[in-house]
């Protein structure tokens, strides 16, 4: 099976821009989770959407925001960019066991 | 809130030694899994080891092995025979079998000298 691709792989965007990232989890697996790994905050929890519908979500602002859709390709957005939201954007996908499988991570630069 | 700390920012060892990394978490459920994961240089993480917190045994997979320790919430990685391309960044990580959500440590760096 092909594992968990993200694209586009690197992104440099500009203060106040708006980005979206995708995510194709392994086939079969309909929960898709995102993080944020930066320097300074390590990996952090974003949000999980799990057929189509957040399951949880992480103490990030309202300019974070995704979907996932019915084929469980998932999206993340963010809006009005800040210097603060770079970071390496990875993520996971699972099927029944707890165990998640990480993509290669989309590494966003604002400027 | 559950956290997980990882006191060890780097670790260096020879190849074909041993090296262990310390993990301890806070929480106050009862059933959770605990990983590890691996990350390499410019790589994508990957897992290394799963413990649920219900079996008493230690978990083992190849060169790999955990020390769980659940009324200490100590969760300790064993690296036997260490080769080169376990060089990585090793994160120790905490779920919540509500929510499925992942909590990471800050990571330990660990680097295997030839």
């Amino acid at each position: 099976k092909a594992g968990v691709t993200q694209t586009p792989r690197y992104l440099i965007k500009t203060r106040g821009q708006q980005v979206t990232l995708s995510c194709s989890p392994i086939s079969g697996h309909r929960s898709v989770s995102w993080y944020q790994q930066t320097p300074g905050q390590g990996l952090q929890f974003l949000f999980e959407y799990f057929s189509e519908t957040q399951r949880n979500k992480g103490n990030f602002p309202g300019r974070f925001s995704g979907r996932q859709f019915s084929n469980s390709r998932s999206e993340m957005n963010v809006s009005t960019l800040e210097l603060g939201d770079s970071a390496l954007y990875l993520c996971a996908s699972r099927q029944s066991s707890y165990e998640q499988y990480f993509g290669p991570g989309t590494r966003l630069t604002v400027t | 809130a559950q956290t997980v700390t990882q006191s060890q920012p780097e670790m260096s060892v020879q190849e074909a030694e041993t090296v262990t990394l310390s993990c301890t978490y806070d929480t106050s459920e009862n059933n959770y899994y605990l990983f590890w994961y691996k990350q390499p240089p410019s790589r994508q993480m990957i897992l290394v080891i799963r413990q649920e917190a219900y079996k008493q045994q230690n978990a083992t997979e190849n060169r790999f092995s955990v020390n769980f320790q659940k009324a200490a919430k100590s969760f300790s990685l064993k690296i036997s025979d260490s080769q080169l391309g376990d060089t990585a960044m090793y994160f120790c990580a905490f779920m919540n079998l509500n929510d499925y959500k992942l909590s990471f440590g800050a990571g330990t760096t660990v680097t295997v000298r030839a």
